[in-house]
């Protein structure tokens, strides 16, 4: 069984501040996936890396696969209010996605 | 279209009753799923559907029965469930085993099951 560490399950912020939230696994993966939900709503796709040590970013998140493609960090620059919710990463190697414990990051104004 | 479209938004059942959950994708994806999401934790797969057919069931007891009537729909049949089945119900849909394949979610059946 492949799992998903995610840390920390908790983050509570003040906006601003920076940010890293850690996805590791002991499994090698084709690709995994970030991805971020707010209540009530279904998670939404932020990024898919797929090379190890592939480095993406999306304005102030930076996206790092590790170069084993066991692991992966998501780093949020300047957090603001409305980075706020729950961020999972996930993986698939066989046409399942699983997803890690998910972070809950709270920014405060 | 990019979306996932879900329904009902929400869902109130007795443990006698018979229920349908709906999920509809324009986007030509080949492969559909079936998710579980307690509060406060990660989504968990239940099902997988791949060219219309199913190709992973997560153990997910009888009292939820799906059906993928074509590339496009995916249903959820629920009959004679229990209190502890309350929970959001996502659905995805994605190209069918690339590396680098994103999921496009909707957004949820909230249920209750009283």
């Amino acid at each position: 069984t492949q799992l998903l560490e995610q840390s920390p399950q908790f983050l509570s912020i003040q906006e601003g501040e920076n940010l890293t939230v850690y996805c590791n696994s002991s499994s090698v993966f084709s690709s995994l996936q970030w991805y971020r939900q707010e209540p009530g709503e279904g998670p939404v796709l932020l990024v898919t890396v797929v090379t190890g040590g592939e480095v993406k970013k999306l304005k102030r998140l930076t996206f790092q696969f590790g170069d084993a493609r066991k692991d992966s960090s998501l780093h949020i620059t300047a957090a603001q209010t409305g980075d706020t919710g729950l961020y999972l990463c996930g993986a698939s190697n066989t046409g399942k996605l699983i997803f890690g414990q998910g972070t809950t990051l709270q920014v405060k104004p | 279209d990019t979306e996932v479209t879900q329904t009902p938004k929400h869902l109130v059942m007795g443990m006698t009753n018979k229920k349908s959950l709906k999920c509809e994708q324009h986007m030509g994806h080949r492969a559909m799923y079936w998710y579980k999401q307690k509060a406060k934790k990660p989504p968990e797969l239940m099902f997988v559907y791949s060219y219309e057919k199913l190709s992973i069931n997560e153990s997910v007891p009888s009292r939820f029965s799906p059906e993928c009537p074509n590339s496009s729909l995916l249903n959820l049949h629920l009959h004679a469930l229990q209190p502890e089945d309350s929970a959001l119900y996502l659905c995805a849909s994605s190209q069918v085993w690339g590396p680098g394949d994103g999921y496009t979610f909707g957004s949820g059946t909230r249920l209750t099951v009283v």
